[in-house]
């Protein structure tokens, strides 16, 4: 069974420009979330989908929004981005509506110059 | 959530046992333990969970006292390869877990 995998997986922007990241889930799987991972914050949840709905939020502003498709796929999208945005994005899949194991992926590293 | 304290870096030598605590006093009834290994630049990868007593898997064994407010992750014989970021999360299953500072765990030959 394929992984978790995201596009594109090295990104460069610049300052007030937005930006679409991807995450396709393990097949089967219809729980994605995603995390931000800086070295100052560490790993910080931004939001979790299940089956095309928004389940959970974490402590982020309005320009960082989401969205899951009806394959489980998701999207993440970041608006006027600012320098404190560079970080690595990743995403995780879990099979049911429980998140006992998730599965990450590589991640998106995202660089705002 | 509860909130879990973990130490900031543990060093190791190959074929050692390395055994990471995690303090987590507030945990509730319905929590479960769970660790997770992290590499650079990588996403984090699912080694082991656990609710109470003692689990064990191919990769790890995780120890549970009966009050559960700590639980320790065992690696039995590490190698240069087990060089990462250890997390322990502890959440009610439907719930998002919260990833802490992690341990950071240098093997050395």
């Amino acid at each position: 069974k394929a992984g978790v995998t995201q596009t594109p997986r090295y990104l460069i922007k610049t300052r007030g420009q937005q930006v679409t990241l991807s995450c396709s889930p393990i097949s089967g799987h219809r729980s994605v979330s995603w995390y931000q991972q800086t070295p100052g914050q560490g790993l910080q949840f931004l939001f979790e989908y299940f089956s095309e709905t928004q389940r959970n939020k974490g402590n982020f502003p309005g320009r960082f929004s989401g969205r899951q498709f009806s394959n489980s796929r998701s999207e993440m999208n970041v608006s006027t981005l600012e320098l404190g945005d560079s970080a690595l994005y990743l995403c995780a899949s879990c099979s049911g509506p429980y998140q006992e194991t998730q599965y990450f992926g590589p991640g998106t590293r995202l660089l705002v110059l | 959530l509860a909130k879990t304290t973990q130490p900031i870096s543990m060093d190791s030598y190959e074929g050692q046992e390395v055994n990471i605590t995690c303090s987590h006093n507030n945990i509730a009834t319905n929590d479960y333990i769970t660790w997770y290994q992290q590499f650079p630049s990588q996403g984090p990868r699912f080694i082991i969970q656990g609710y109470k007593t003692k689990v064990t898997n191919e990769v790890a064994s995780l120890f549970i006292p009966a009050d559960r407010k700590s639980s320790t992750l065992s690696l039995p014989r590490v190698s240069l390869s087990d060089t990462a970021v250890y997390y322990c999360l502890v959440g009610e299953v439907g719930n998002k877990l919260t990833f802490g500072g992690g341990t950071r765990v240098l093997v050395k030959p």
